[in-house]
């Protein structure tokens, strides 16, 4: 069965103290990994694509890198408006377009 | 671009009741999807279509209904409320058909209970 675990679950950082956040995976055969944002009472919003171990997409104070098992966010010098539930996606090879989800890490940044 | 809008925001329905939640996108896009965001459980698909005509099943289908006459619209449908489908519920949209499209963008969601 895929599955896609997030950790921590909930982070606590102060304005400036870079971390970050994990995503692993297991699945039949990887077609794509997607991150996104999603804030309070609000749709995820779309940060990231990566598509084969080495790639890194950087935009911003985040960083997203991958490998064969596990993707990385990474928050450099974060602000308090990038507190937000960071979520973690896997397309899966076999021609299906569908998402498997994790549950989400709750980002807190405090000023 | 209005991206993709869900209507109605929020919804209360007795149990029993039906109703549809509304779904439509401005971008063309061929892939659409239904998933329900619940605490501790995150985003699981509910129903999906891959063009007008052409929908499938998702992780948890059952007690939902959706068809796809067009491109824009995708909507949901509740056959009789239960307690359970209390969920705060996302449709979503891709253009398909290619390895570097299958960014998938969300709707604001509809927040819905059922008493």
């Amino acid at each position: 069965e895929d599955q896609v675990t997030q950790s921590p679950e909930a982070l606590r950082l102060q304005e400036g103290e870079s971390s970050s956040l994990n995503c692993s995976y297991t699945v039949s055969g990887l077609r794509g990994l997607f991150w996104y944002r999603q804030d309070p009472g609000k749709g995820p919003e779309f940060l990231f694509t990566l598509y084969s171990a080495g790639e890194e997409k950087e935009k911003e104070r985040l960083k997203a890198t991958l490998t064969k098992k596990e993707s990385f966010l990474h928050i450099t010098a974060p602000k308090p408006e990038d507190s937000a539930t960071y979520l973690c996606a896997v397309q899966v090879q076999g021609g299906s377009e569908k998402l498997v989800f994790g549950k989400g890490t709750k980002l807190t940044v405090n000023p | 671009n209005a991206g993709v809008t869900q209507t109605p925001k929020f919804q209360v329905l007795k149990t029993g009741q039906s109703m549809t939640l509304q779904c439509a996108q401005d971008m063309n896009h061929e892939y659409m999807s239904w998933y329900r965001q619940d605490p501790g459980m995150g985003l699981r698909l509910i129903h999906y279509s891959v063009g007008a005509g052409i929908t499938d099943q998702g992780e948890v289908p059952n007690g939902y209904n959706v068809s796809r006459s067009t491109t824009e619209d995708f909507p949901l449908r509740l056959l009789s409320a239960a307690p359970s489908q209390t969920s705060v519920y996302f449709c979503a949209s891709s253009y398909g058909g290619s390895v570097y499209s299958y960014e998938q963008y969300f709707g604001p969601g509809t927040r819905l209970t059922v008493t």
